[in-house]
């Protein structure tokens, strides 16, 4: 079993859909949680960064951690087709520890 | 300001042979990461160098090698190359070791794409 498990898609919705993304997870040493936003022929971005349980929110994107069920979530609100990429989802044990990388979700939002 | 810059963009090597692949971090970071990316493994994790030193390093044969310049500027080195190497190889770097930086964020160049024949 990886470490991180993240459903690949492809996942197609319509424009201004609501999109929920996941990942689940089996280390529960894991404190920080990323999602990571990779277009096609680029390099993955910092979407939103988490630190330990609970939910934060940037404009249409909400990130919600779930520690007890090691599950993670990014939510987006009103999709646009620029949001069509692949989602990863990422977490580290502490600050010193590299990163672990769910496969990625391929999204496309259709206009 | 520039982002980081990775060369080769794209190359095609043949079974055995071997591969430098280059890294320039974004001016004032001192820490370079590299992370292996295929559509069966995803992205996973080989070294990370901070002020010229390994300070990570990920479950990877020792056929994968890398370093660190001075001036931060890094290269990853793949010996005996072989089919399964076929890969886009991403560079990250950070102004500090990790997430120490509390951000948890790390600035990636957009890959070297290594084909293998």
């Amino acid at each position: 079993q990886k470490e991180v498990e993240q459903d690949p898609g492809p996942l197609s919705v319509p424009e201004g859909a609501i999109v929920s993304l996941n990942c689940t997870y089996s280390n529960s040493a894991f404190q920080y949680f990323m999602w990571y936003r990779q277009y096609s022929r680029k390099g993955p971005e910092l979407l939103m960064y988490t630190y330990s349980s609970g939910n934060k929110e940037d404009g249409r994107f909400t990130a919600q951690v779930d520690k007890s069920s090691k599950y993670i979530s990014l939510f987006i609100r009103d999709s646009q087709p620029s949001d069509s990429a692949t989602y990863l989802c990422a977490m580290s044990v502490s600050g010193n520890t590299p990163l672990v990388f769910g496969k990625g979700t391929r999204l496309s939002v259709i206009a | 300001k520039a982002g980081v810059t990775q060369t080769p963009r794209y190359l095609i090597k043949t079974r055995g042979q071997q591969v430098t692949l280059s890294c320039s971090p974004i001016s004032g970071h001192r820490s370079v990461s590299w992370y292996q990316q295929t559509p069966g493994q995803g992205l996973q994790f080989l070294f990370e160098y901070f002020s010229e030193t390994q300070r990570n390093k990920g479950n990877f044969p020792g056929r994968f090698s890398g370093r660190q310049f001075s001036n931060s500027r890094s290269e990853m080195n793949v010996s005996t190359l072989e089919l399964g190497d076929s890969a886009l190889y991403l560079c990250a770097s950070s102004f500090t070791l990790g997430l120490a930086g509390g951000t948890g964020e790390l600035f990636f160049g957009e890959g070297s794409r290594l084909t293998v024949l």
